[in-house]
Protein backbone atom coordinates (compact mmCIF):
# COMPACT_ATOMS: atom_id res chain seq x y z
CA UNK A 1 0.00 0.00 0.00
CA UNK A 2 1.24 3.57 -1.01
CA UNK A 3 1.68 5.42 2.15
CA UNK A 4 2.95 9.21 2.35
CA UNK A 5 3.53 11.32 5.72
CA UNK A 6 4.43 14.99 5.74
CA UNK A 7 5.96 16.54 8.70
CA UNK A 8 7.67 19.58 9.50
CA UNK A 9 4.60 22.29 9.24
CA UNK A 10 4.04 25.16 11.90
CA UNK A 11 3.42 28.47 12.72
CA UNK A 12 6.97 31.02 11.05
CA UNK A 13 7.05 34.79 10.58
CA UNK A 14 6.90 36.33 7.42
CA UNK A 15 10.29 36.22 5.91
CA UNK A 16 11.44 32.85 7.66
CA UNK A 17 12.48 29.43 6.28
CA UNK A 18 10.70 25.47 6.70
CA UNK A 19 11.42 22.65 5.69
CA UNK A 20 8.44 19.62 5.05
CA UNK A 21 9.59 16.21 5.26
CA UNK A 22 7.49 13.61 2.94
CA UNK A 23 8.36 9.82 4.22
CA UNK A 24 7.07 7.39 1.75
CA UNK A 25 6.51 3.35 1.68
CA UNK A 26 4.67 0.86 -0.61
CA UNK A 27 6.37 2.06 -3.89
CA UNK A 28 9.81 1.86 -5.36
CA UNK A 29 10.43 5.61 -4.59
CA UNK A 30 13.79 6.36 -7.14
CA UNK A 31 11.03 5.52 -9.94
CA UNK A 32 9.14 7.91 -9.78
CA UNK A 33 7.64 11.75 -9.80
CA UNK A 34 7.63 13.51 -6.33
CA UNK A 35 4.88 16.39 -6.43
CA UNK A 36 4.00 19.01 -4.22
CA UNK A 37 0.42 20.79 -3.97
CA UNK A 38 -1.30 23.16 -1.38
CA UNK A 39 -4.63 24.00 0.09
CA UNK A 40 -5.46 27.78 1.62
CA UNK A 41 -7.80 27.59 4.18
CA UNK A 42 -11.19 27.17 2.86
CA UNK A 43 -9.92 26.91 -0.88
CA UNK A 44 -9.22 24.91 -3.61
CA UNK A 45 -6.20 23.08 -4.69
CA UNK A 46 -2.64 24.86 -6.04
CA UNK A 47 0.24 23.36 -7.35
CA UNK A 48 3.50 24.51 -6.04
CA UNK A 49 5.88 21.79 -8.28
CA UNK A 50 7.45 18.30 -9.12
CA UNK A 51 10.60 16.70 -9.18
CA UNK A 52 11.26 13.93 -11.62
CA UNK A 53 12.91 10.48 -11.10
CA UNK A 54 16.76 10.67 -11.44
CA UNK A 55 16.25 8.04 -14.48
CA UNK A 56 14.49 11.39 -16.01
CA UNK A 57 17.13 13.54 -15.09
CA UNK A 58 15.74 14.79 -11.56
CA UNK A 59 14.81 18.27 -12.52
CA UNK A 60 12.22 20.20 -11.24
CA UNK A 61 9.53 22.49 -11.69
CA UNK A 62 7.46 24.97 -9.87
CA UNK A 63 4.59 27.08 -9.93
CA UNK A 64 5.53 30.78 -10.69
CA UNK A 65 4.06 31.92 -7.69
CA UNK A 66 7.03 30.07 -5.40
CA UNK A 67 9.58 29.53 -7.82
CA UNK A 68 13.24 31.22 -6.25
CA UNK A 69 11.54 30.57 -2.94
CA UNK A 70 10.87 27.41 -2.86
CA UNK A 71 12.56 24.07 -3.48
CA UNK A 72 12.11 20.16 -3.91
CA UNK A 73 14.44 17.72 -3.05
CA UNK A 74 14.64 14.29 -2.87
CA UNK A 75 16.51 11.02 -0.90
CA UNK A 76 16.17 8.09 -2.71
CA UNK A 77 18.41 5.89 -0.58
CA UNK A 78 15.37 7.47 2.20
CA UNK A 79 12.32 7.29 0.36
CA UNK A 80 12.08 10.79 1.41
CA UNK A 81 10.81 13.68 -0.52
CA UNK A 82 11.41 17.54 0.59
CA UNK A 83 9.92 21.14 0.22
CA UNK A 84 12.58 23.77 1.35
CA UNK A 85 10.34 27.09 1.79
CA UNK A 86 12.33 29.90 2.12
CA UNK A 87 10.84 33.75 2.48
CA UNK A 88 7.63 32.75 3.08
CA UNK A 89 4.68 35.15 3.03
CA UNK A 90 1.62 35.43 4.60
CA UNK A 91 -0.17 33.79 1.91
CA UNK A 92 1.74 30.50 1.75
CA UNK A 93 -0.69 29.62 4.77
CA UNK A 94 -2.43 26.47 3.45
CA UNK A 95 -1.97 22.89 3.69
CA UNK A 96 1.10 20.98 1.72
CA UNK A 97 0.20 17.86 0.42
CA UNK A 98 2.88 15.36 -0.89
CA UNK A 99 2.13 13.27 -3.89
CA UNK A 100 2.92 10.16 -5.83
CA UNK A 101 3.58 11.18 -9.65
CA UNK A 102 0.96 13.65 -10.52
CA UNK A 103 -1.60 12.83 -8.06
CA UNK A 104 -1.54 8.76 -7.44
CA UNK A 105 -1.88 9.31 -3.97
CA UNK A 106 -1.57 12.05 -1.53
CA UNK A 107 -0.47 12.27 2.18
CA UNK A 108 -2.66 13.47 5.35
CA UNK A 109 -0.66 17.16 4.49
CA UNK A 110 0.84 19.64 7.25
CA UNK A 111 0.10 22.78 7.80
CA UNK A 112 1.69 26.29 7.46
CA UNK A 113 0.79 29.04 9.01
CA UNK A 114 2.79 32.17 8.15
CA UNK A 115 1.75 35.36 10.45
CA UNK A 116 3.92 37.68 12.52
CA UNK B 1 -1.79 29.72 -17.05
CA UNK B 2 -4.51 27.13 -18.38
CA UNK B 3 -7.39 28.46 -16.35
CA UNK B 4 -10.35 25.20 -15.61
CA UNK B 5 -13.60 26.36 -14.81
CA UNK B 6 -16.22 24.00 -13.30
CA UNK B 7 -19.86 23.66 -13.40
CA UNK B 8 -22.00 23.46 -11.06
CA UNK B 9 -19.52 24.84 -8.04
CA UNK B 10 -22.71 23.75 -5.83
CA UNK B 11 -24.71 20.31 -7.02
CA UNK B 12 -27.10 18.97 -4.44
CA UNK B 13 -28.08 15.49 -5.50
CA UNK B 14 -30.84 12.95 -4.16
CA UNK B 15 -30.17 9.46 -3.10
CA UNK B 16 -29.76 7.01 -5.85
CA UNK B 17 -29.68 9.76 -8.72
CA UNK B 18 -27.00 10.86 -11.08
CA UNK B 19 -24.59 13.54 -11.34
CA UNK B 20 -22.84 15.27 -13.51
CA UNK B 21 -19.89 18.06 -13.07
CA UNK B 22 -18.51 19.65 -16.47
CA UNK B 23 -15.02 21.72 -16.47
CA UNK B 24 -13.42 23.35 -19.63
CA UNK B 25 -10.23 24.15 -19.78
CA UNK B 26 -8.63 27.66 -21.69
CA UNK B 27 -6.55 25.65 -23.81
CA UNK B 28 -6.83 22.41 -25.69
CA UNK B 29 -5.50 19.41 -23.13
CA UNK B 30 -4.28 17.07 -26.03
CA UNK B 31 -0.51 17.12 -25.16
CA UNK B 32 2.05 16.52 -27.91
CA UNK B 33 2.04 12.73 -27.02
CA UNK B 34 -1.24 12.16 -28.50
CA UNK B 35 -2.25 11.50 -24.71
CA UNK B 36 -5.12 14.09 -22.70
CA UNK B 37 -3.98 14.96 -19.27
CA UNK B 38 -7.17 15.67 -17.74
CA UNK B 39 -7.84 14.09 -14.01
CA UNK B 40 -10.98 14.48 -11.50
CA UNK B 41 -10.24 14.08 -7.91
CA UNK B 42 -12.82 13.98 -4.75
CA UNK B 43 -12.19 15.14 -1.74
CA UNK B 44 -14.19 14.53 1.20
CA UNK B 45 -14.98 16.55 4.33
CA UNK B 46 -11.57 16.92 6.15
CA UNK B 47 -9.78 14.49 4.02
CA UNK B 48 -7.05 14.68 1.50
CA UNK B 49 -7.66 14.37 -2.40
CA UNK B 50 -8.15 10.89 -3.99
CA UNK B 51 -7.93 10.67 -8.01
CA UNK B 52 -10.80 9.32 -9.55
CA UNK B 53 -9.93 9.22 -12.86
CA UNK B 54 -6.80 10.05 -14.92
CA UNK B 55 -6.38 10.71 -18.66
CA UNK B 56 -10.13 11.70 -19.10
CA UNK B 57 -11.49 8.07 -18.60
CA UNK B 58 -9.52 6.04 -16.75
CA UNK B 59 -10.69 4.86 -13.20
CA UNK B 60 -8.06 4.36 -10.61
CA UNK B 61 -8.18 1.31 -8.96
CA UNK B 62 -10.93 1.20 -6.10
CA UNK B 63 -12.93 3.41 -7.59
CA UNK B 64 -16.21 2.69 -8.16
CA UNK B 65 -17.46 1.67 -11.43
CA UNK B 66 -20.25 4.67 -10.57
CA UNK B 67 -17.74 7.12 -11.64
CA UNK B 68 -17.21 7.53 -15.35
CA UNK B 69 -14.98 10.31 -16.63
CA UNK B 70 -15.48 11.31 -20.70
CA UNK B 71 -14.73 14.17 -22.92
CA UNK B 72 -12.04 15.64 -25.38
CA UNK B 73 -9.92 19.08 -26.05
CA UNK B 74 -11.28 21.61 -23.61
CA UNK B 75 -14.25 19.81 -22.52
CA UNK B 76 -14.68 17.24 -19.98
CA UNK B 77 -17.51 16.05 -17.77
CA UNK B 78 -17.42 13.51 -14.29
CA UNK B 79 -20.37 11.26 -14.23
CA UNK B 80 -21.80 9.85 -10.98
CA UNK B 81 -24.74 7.26 -11.93
CA UNK B 82 -26.06 6.83 -8.16
CA UNK B 83 -25.31 9.12 -5.94
CA UNK B 84 -24.39 7.53 -2.29
CA UNK B 85 -23.50 9.12 0.57
CA UNK B 86 -20.31 8.49 0.70
CA UNK B 87 -19.91 10.57 -2.44
CA UNK B 88 -20.06 13.79 -0.77
CA UNK B 89 -17.53 16.30 -0.51
CA UNK B 90 -15.33 18.69 -3.03
CA UNK B 91 -14.81 17.57 -6.69
CA UNK B 92 -12.05 18.96 -8.37
CA UNK B 93 -10.84 18.65 -12.49
CA UNK B 94 -6.98 19.23 -13.08
CA UNK B 95 -4.91 18.93 -16.32
CA UNK B 96 -1.57 17.88 -16.41
CA UNK B 97 -0.77 18.93 -19.97
CA UNK B 98 0.73 22.46 -19.26
CA UNK B 99 2.72 23.86 -16.82
CA UNK B 100 1.34 25.09 -14.27
CA UNK B 101 -1.12 22.19 -14.15
CA UNK B 102 -4.32 23.68 -12.59
CA UNK B 103 -7.33 23.10 -10.87
CA UNK B 104 -10.67 23.45 -11.20
CA UNK B 105 -12.19 25.76 -8.31
CA UNK B 106 -14.29 23.18 -7.21
CA UNK B 107 -17.79 21.73 -7.27
CA UNK B 108 -19.40 20.56 -3.77
CA UNK B 109 -21.73 17.80 -3.97
CA UNK B 110 -24.04 17.44 -0.97
CA UNK B 111 -27.19 15.40 -0.65
CA UNK B 112 -30.72 17.19 -0.81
Amino acid sequence: EVQLVESGGGLVEPGRSLRLSCITSGFTFGEYVMSWVRQAPGKGLEWVGFIRSKANGGTREYAPSVNGRFTISRDDSKSIAYLQMNSLRTEDTAVYYCGHSFGFAWGQGTLVSVSS
Amino acid sequence: DVVMTQSPISLPVTLGQPASISCRSSQSLVYSDGNTYLNWFQQRPGQSPRRLIYKVFNRDSGVPDRFSGSGSGTEFTLEISRVEAEDVGVYYCMQGTHWPYTFGQGTKLEIK
